[in-house]
């Protein structure tokens, strides 16, 4: 069956610095890829989507690099900020879902200090 | 806010007790879906509306959990006598088109 892996261990970065998610697959060939910002207590909001045929896609700060060979997908935040803690999530469609449902990793908790 | 609204936000009741959620989708979005997420997971697919026709039914949906978009508006999610394993967020979200999904703030529930 198909499955999404997200970093398990919480991203604990510097202010400034650069984060570097990371979201893994298996027993899925995705036509894109997408991920998602989620707060505490609120419905994950769209971030980034990247087709199969895209190497990499960049929107101001944040950055998506999509292998397929290696069935990675990178997310990175660039010149990170407090503001930019939150948990994170990759999504693909699943596959047999006639309506393009998503099926989503566990994602992974960003938190910037200053 | 991405104009997509859910109510109540908390709902808290007792096992064996009937709840009803509701959403309301952006206006011009056809498509609907349901999703529940439980602590440290990411949202689980429940079900899809395309208008007011209910087109796939995730195999968490179980006979206890009835959903219905009436007039391919609004959604209606029903769960019958409530158990604790349904506490957990219910996530609404829609769409135009078959990728980015646009969730509403979600409705939290426990079931004591």
């Amino acid at each position: 069956s198909q499955k999404i892996e997200q970093n398990s261990e919480a991203l604990n970065i510097q202010e400034g610095k650069t984060a570097t998610l990371t979201c893994n697959y298996t027993n899925y060939s995705p036509a894109y890829l997408q991920w998602y910002r989620q707060d505490p207590g609120r419905g994950p909001v769209f971030l980034l989507l990247i087709r199969e045929n895209e190497k990499e896609k960049r929107k101001e700060r944040l950055k998506v690099t999509f292998d397929t060979t290696l069935k990675q997908s990178l997310f990175h935040i660039t010149a990170s900020q407090p503001a930019d803690s939150a948990t994170y999530l990759c999504a693909l469609d699943i596959p047999s879902n006639s309506g393009y449902a998503l099926n989503f990793g566990k994602g992974t908790s960003l938190l910037v200090t200053p | 806010d991405t104009g997509v609204s859910q109510d109540p936000r908390h709902k808290i009741t007792k096992r064996g007790q009937n709840v009803t959620f509701r959403c309301d989708p952006i206006s011009e979005h056809n498509r609907l879906y349901w999703y529940r997420q439980t602590l440290g997971q990411g949202p689980e697919f429940l079900t899809y509306f395309q208008n007011e026709a209910q087109l796939e039914k995730s195999r968490l949906l179980s006979d206890r959990f009835s959903a219905e978009r009436p007039k391919g508006s609004f959604s209606t999610l029903e769960i019958q006598r409530t158990e604790q394993g349904d506490s957990a967020m219910y996530l609404c979200a829609s769409t135009a088109r078959e990728e980015t999904q646009y969730f509403g703030p979600g409705t939290r529930l426990l079931v004591l």
